[in-house]
């Protein structure tokens, strides 16, 4: 089955910006999405179909596709955006067609 | 608004039985894809079993197939997870999703039931 691979941790300095992979077998031909999740709380969905966000996800969260590799970006990072973040796919010629991405924890230093 | 609440979780034995329940409410469920979800104790999301709007595709993870059964009904608004056999690998907070059905993304989860498997 496909299978994702997410660095596990990333850091960055408050005010940089941080960009998380997500790496994947021709990714760049399958749609991406990026799940937020705090502790003790459910993911919370901050991009989908690669680069367009939910409705009140601010504008600092965007993504890229291309290749073996998709890319969440987070620019003028916060405190508040230290969380664990998961991509995930659709592989519809699979039949366990959803996959999750090891998950990266981003700390703000 | 949107509203999923799972329920039904607590201890079991290895080898006992437990059903999942999940309470949609604020959207159309019955035009729904669902998804279970559950994440082990310090561990990533791990995707467990997909169901469509009808109930007639089903998929499941090879880790729970054979054991674990996904149901709905959409005249209750509820998503079910039937778990024979558990095992301790089992222990998870489990969460149920609304699939969009265009893109196959999660907009939307429910806050997750802890089941633990442990004698």
């Amino acid at each position: 089955s496909y299978v994702l691979t997410q660095p596990p941790s990333v850091s960055v300095a408050p005010g940089k910006t941080a960009r998380i992979t997500c790496g994947g077998n021709n990714i760049g031909s399958k749609s991406v999405h990026w799940y937020q999740q705090k502790p003790g709380q459910a993911p919370v969905l901050v991009i989908y179909y690669d680069s367009d966000r939910p409705s009140g996800i601010p504008e600092r969260f965007s993504g890229s596709n291309s290749g073996n590799t998709a890319t969440l970006t987070i620019s003028r990072v916060e405190a508040g955006d230290e969380a664990d973040y998961y991509c995930q796919v659709w592989d519809s010629s699979s039949d366990h067609p959803e996959v999750f991405g090891g998950g990266t924890k981003l700390t703000v230093l | 608004q949107v509203q999923l609440v799972e329920s039904g979780g607590g201890l079991v034995k290895p080898g006992g039985s437990l059903r999942l329940s999940c309470a949609a409410s604020g959207f159309t469920f019955s035009d729904y894809y669902m998804s279970w979800i559950r994440q082990a104790p310090g561990k990533g999301l791990e995707w467990v079993s997909y169901i469509s709007s009808s109930g007639s595709t089903i998929y499941y993870a090879d880790s729970v197939k054979g054991r674990f059964t996904i149901s709905r009904d959409n005249a209750k608004n509820s998503l079910y997870l039937q778990m024979n056999s558990l095992r301790a690998e089992d222990t998870a907070v489990y969460y149920c999703a609304s699939l969009d059905s265009s893109g196959y993304y999660h907009p939307y989860w429910g806050q997750g039931t802890l089941v633990t498997v442990s004698s």
